[in-house]
């Protein structure tokens, strides 16, 4: 089975509020994790990435944090607007392993206006 | 910026028919990758290739064939199409093994094939 996984698979929000998504992983050889952003019949766009040296990485109103210990991953959106609203996917790469990705089954994110 | 581009945003094929979805990315990349998407079953790949005439059998190959004549294309085959294919397919690309961030895949935005 998969070794990536959500804890929920719908979050609902304000707008204007903070967002975070979650997502739990299995594999402790994971060294290199993605969250993508799938708006309705769109493809799966890149938002940011985040490697298992670091604990902590910054973009653009999104933060990604990483939990060795409890291998959790999260997602944190700031200020969250109506354009968030998508489905957000997280993905692991095991070290030493082929470039494939492991993928999550998403968590749907709504924001209310 | 990567682009990735898939030949149709919408297929509807017959029992039986022979279906190629097209893939082409514009960034010089090594990885290839096809998925389908299917609700509550999230990405499985089905093939993916590291290079030109290479493919390699992913999650789910059963029914499908690949074909990576050319390092910017990669087709996906549906030998003889069933109605369980009926899916979104995906297609990614990703830098080969001596670039950073190696394993970040590029996604097109996608083909809904419905095969009645």
């Amino acid at each position: 089975g998969e070794s990536v996984g959500l804890h929920l698979p719908t979050l609902s929000v304000q707008e204007g509020d903070n967002s975070i998504i979650n997502c739990a992983y299995s594999n402790s050889a994971s060294d290199y994790f993605i969250w993508y952003k799938q708006e309705s019949g769109k493809g799966p766009q890149f938002i940011i990435d985040i490697r298992s040296n670091m604990d902590k990485r910054q973009g653009q109103r999104v933060t990604v944090l990483l939990n060795k210990t409890v291998k959790h991953l999260s997602l944190q959106i700031a200020a969250t607007q109506p354009g968030d609203s998508a489905v957000y996917f997280c993905a692991e790469n095991i070290e030493g392993g082929s470039e494939k990705l492991v993928f999550g089954k998403g968590t749907k994110l709504t924001v209310n206006p | 910026d990567v682009k990735v581009t898939q030949s149709s945003r919408y297929l509807v094929k017959r029992t039986g028919e022979k279906v190629f979805l097209e893939c082409v990315q514009d960034m010089d990349h090594e990885n290839m990758f096809w998925y389908r998407q299917d609700p509550g079953l999230g990405l499985r790949l089905i093939y993916f290739s590291y290079d030109v005439k290479m493919k390699e059998k992913g999650d789910i190959p059963e029914g499908y064939s690949v074909s990576r004549e050319k390092k910017e294309r990669f087709s996906l085959i549906l030998e003889s199409a069933s109605t369980n294919q009926t899916s979104m397919y995906l297609c990614a690309s990703s830098f080969g093994l001596l670039a950073d961030h190696q394993e970040t895949q590029y996604f097109g935005p996608g083909t809904r094939l419905l095969v009645l």
